[in-house]
């Protein structure tokens, strides 16, 4: 079976500090694509970032950086010196190759970022 | 460039009765996707279109059906509608066919049923 797990439902933090997002997924599959995803309180998702499962380099864009590790079938999302413009619901998905490239979500996790 | 337009934007229908949801993709994507998000979740894969054809499902009946046209836009259609079926539905284009591609998502109909 596919999932995505986000474990933290919602997390709080004072502007500047550093966030990690957690994201677990599952699947047999070898090769699949997973994604970051923002929704804003009031606003359409928005794309973050793309990685295929054999690209296991981290990637640094400005304050957002991302960990894929495949032994642990993560994807991990740190937002260095929060801001409050960073507060909103965060979507990690997984897109497999089969089955009409269907896109899981999770339940995302919602960032309250307090000045 | 004008982004993924869904259309309307709220709506309320009573159990029974059959909806037509709207999307038009953003210029120059030929792939939908269509996505229903319950209150504090996730997005759930509907179906996706392709060349007008469906093209892969998720775990949803058949009284929810859709439609691709030669312009890209397409339409989703539930009927016999159940209480459960009150949620945001999502539209997503994506510029090529392909489990890469990105998705570009609209605002999304919020259809409650009475």
């Amino acid at each position: 079976a596919q999932k995505v797990t986000q474990a933290q439902t919602e997390i709080s933090v004072v502007e500047k500090e550093d966030v990690t997002l957690d994201c677990v997924y599952e699947t047999r599959d070898t090769t699949y694509y997973l994604f970051w995803y923002k929704q804003p309180p009031s606003g359409e998702l928005v794309f973050l970032i793309r990685r295929n499962s054999f690209d296991e380099q981290n990637e640094i864009s400005g304050r957002y950086s991302w960990n894929f590790q495949k032994s642990t079938s993560s994807f991990n999302f740190t937002i260095t010196a929060s801001q409050v413009v960073d507060s909103a619901v965060y979507f990690c998905a997984l897109t497999l190759l089969t089955g009409g490239f269907k896109t899981i979500f999770g339940a995302g996790t919602r960032l309250f970022v307090k000045a | 460039e004008t982004g993924v337009t869904q259309s309307p934007t709220h709506l309320i229908k009573t159990r029974g009765q059959q909806v037509t949801l709207r999307c038009s993709s953003q210029s120059g994507h030929n792939t939908v996707s269509w996505y229903q998000q319950a209150l504090g979740q996730g997005p759930q894969f509907i179906f996706q279109y392709y060349r007008e054809e469906e093209n892969g499902r998720g775990n949803f009946p058949p009284r929810f059906s859709g439609l691709q046209f030669p312009n890209y836009s397409s339409e989703l259609n539930v009927n016999a509608l159940e209480l459960d079926d009150s949620a945001l539905y999502l539209c997503a284009s994506s510029p090529a066919h392909g489990a890469r591609e990105e998705l570009f998502f609209g605002e999304g109909s919020r259809l409650t049923v009475l």
